[in-house]
């Protein structure tokens, strides 16, 4: 069974640094595409970032780029997002999704970031 | 604002046949392939239709999509109770070079 599982959110401060990790199991974590999806309370999703599978190639999305940086480690099957100069706006429920031939096929259980003074 | 638009709500009975829509453009639902995610309350999304109109195993066959030039759409037949959710819409765009998401359709069944 596919699990991923994400931790590593909480409350920082404005222009704070978090790191979020996703441990992943049940599958080939070294052969998949992983990405970071993100939906702030009560709105809808937001693509962030994506990661090929020996880590060589990342994309993300303009609202974040240049603060935050996705990252993998396949011998521990974990994959990471270092979010840097946090802003309010950053406030969401971070997921951790799988991608197969392309598109997200599964979604962890999220992990909540609150940015606020 | 989302770059694929959807419907904020659709609402139908029991049984009923409902359809969402999501539009786009040509560097996203015209030049590539469109996905359904569905979301129920306090859940995580879950992958509902692929490639515009592939059901992943598990997913009943009430639910289908289709695709023609810059939009889409969902359509959900036999509407059930637990049918009840958010669903999205999703595509690569070309021009951001990332996933686009539509803004979520809330579905209420009446």
């Amino acid at each position: 069974e596919v699990q991923l599982v994400e931790s590593g959110g909480g409350l920082v401060q404005p222009g704070g640094s978090l790191r979020l990790s996703c441990a992943a199991s049940g599958f080939t974590f070294s052969s998949h595409w992983m990405h970071w999806v993100r939906q702030a309370p009560g709105k809808g999703l937001l693509w962030v970032s994506r990661i090929n599978s020996d880590g060589s190639t990342t994309n993300y999305a303009d609202s974040v780029k240049g603060r935050f940086t996705i990252s993998r480690d396949n011998a521990k099957n974990t994959l990471y997002l270092q979010m840097n100069s946090l802003r309010a706006e950053d406030t969401a429920v971070y997921y951790c999704a799988r991608a197969v031939t392309g598109w997200i096929d599964y979604w962890g259980q999220g992990t909540l970031v609150t940015v606020s003074s | 604002q989302s770059v694929l638009t959807q419907p904020p709500s659709a609402s139908g009975t029991p049984g009923q046949r409902v359809t969402i829509s999501c539009s786009g453009s040509s560097s996203n639902i015209g030049s590539d392939y469109v996905y359904w995610y569905q979301q129920l309350p306090g859940t995580a999304p879950k992958l509902l239709i692929y490639r515009n109109n592939q059901r992943p195993s598990g997913v009943p066959d009430r639910f289908s999509g289709s695709k023609s030039g810059t939009s889409a759409s969902l359509a959900i037949s036999g509407l059930r109770s637990e049918d009840e959710a958010d669903y999205y819409c999703a595509a690569w765009d070309d021009s951001l070079g990332g996933w686009v998401f539509g803004g979520g359709t809330k579905l209420t069944v009446l």
